[in-house]
């Protein structure tokens, strides 16, 4: 199975809002609403911010938001803050029973 | 609180073998699976596969069937992940992460909500 395709980089300014995009195929993205968003800080191990498309877990802030239209998955960050800063990883669902991730994306608060 | 822990930096040479533990504590470790991952230096995340803790049922990437063997040890609350003939571009960090798993059908998806602090595994001669 082929990565799923993420922008290798987007930035934004503090209080601002930016999207990161998470494009797949009909065979994981498109087909089942299994798509995850991970945060990364630089030498640290990623961590779990939304499951299930638009799903938060408990203590992740309310700045983050996911949806999904068709083969493409969105995380939206809004009212940047500096540590937002990080990479973006997103991965789904693609049949038996395995998960495929996205390439990543480097998020930069200017 | 919830936590995984995992074994130390580990190097190798090309053909050998080796095996990270991942010791969890702080929740029913037979309610979940556990999933291993692998991150390449300045490389994206690559999943590798997974273990069922309750019945011992594995699945793991096509690229690595063969060389990678995931096991738990539930009297110790311990899982592992063995990789055999190590080859240079395996070198990189390996998570495991708690699964939270679903199953629908016959697909079992887990989520990953919980990670470990990752494990160097450096192959070079």
């Amino acid at each position: 199975q082929s990565a799923l395709t993420q922008p290798a980089s987007v930035s934004g300014s503090p209080g601002e809002s930016i999207t990161i995009s998470c494009t797949g195929t009909s065979s994981d993205v498109g087909n089942y609403n299994l798509v995850s968003w991970y945060q990364q800080h630089p030498g640290k191990a990623p961590t779990l911010i939304i499951s299930e498309v638009y799903r938060r877990p408990s203590g992740v802030s309310n700045r983050f938001s996911g949806s999904k239209s068709g083969n493409t998955a969105s995380l939206t960050i809004s009212g940047l803050q500096a540590e937002d800063e990080a990479d973006y990883y997103c991965s789904s669902y693609a049949g038996s029973s395995t998960v495929v991730f996205g390439g990543g994306t480097k998020m930069t608060v200017l | 609180q919830v936590q995984l822990v995992q074994s130390g930096a580990a190097v190798k040479k090309p053909g050998a073998s080796v095996k990270v533990s991942c010791k969890a504590s702080g929740y029913n470790f037979m309610s979940y699976g556990i999933i291993w991952v692998r991150q390449a230096p300045g490389q994206g995340l690559e999943w590798m596969g997974w273990i069922s803790v309750y019945n011992g049922k594995t699945n793991y990437v096509d690229k690595l069937q063969g060389r990678v063997t995931m096991t738990a040890d539930t009297s110790s609350n311990t899982a592992y992940m063995e990789m055999r003939s190590l080859r240079s571009d395996d070198t990189a960090v390996y998570y495991c992460a708690r699964g939270n798993g679903y199953t629908f059908g016959s697909h079992i998806y887990y989520d990953m909500d919980v990670w470990g602090q990752g494990t160097m595994v450096t192959v070079s001669s």
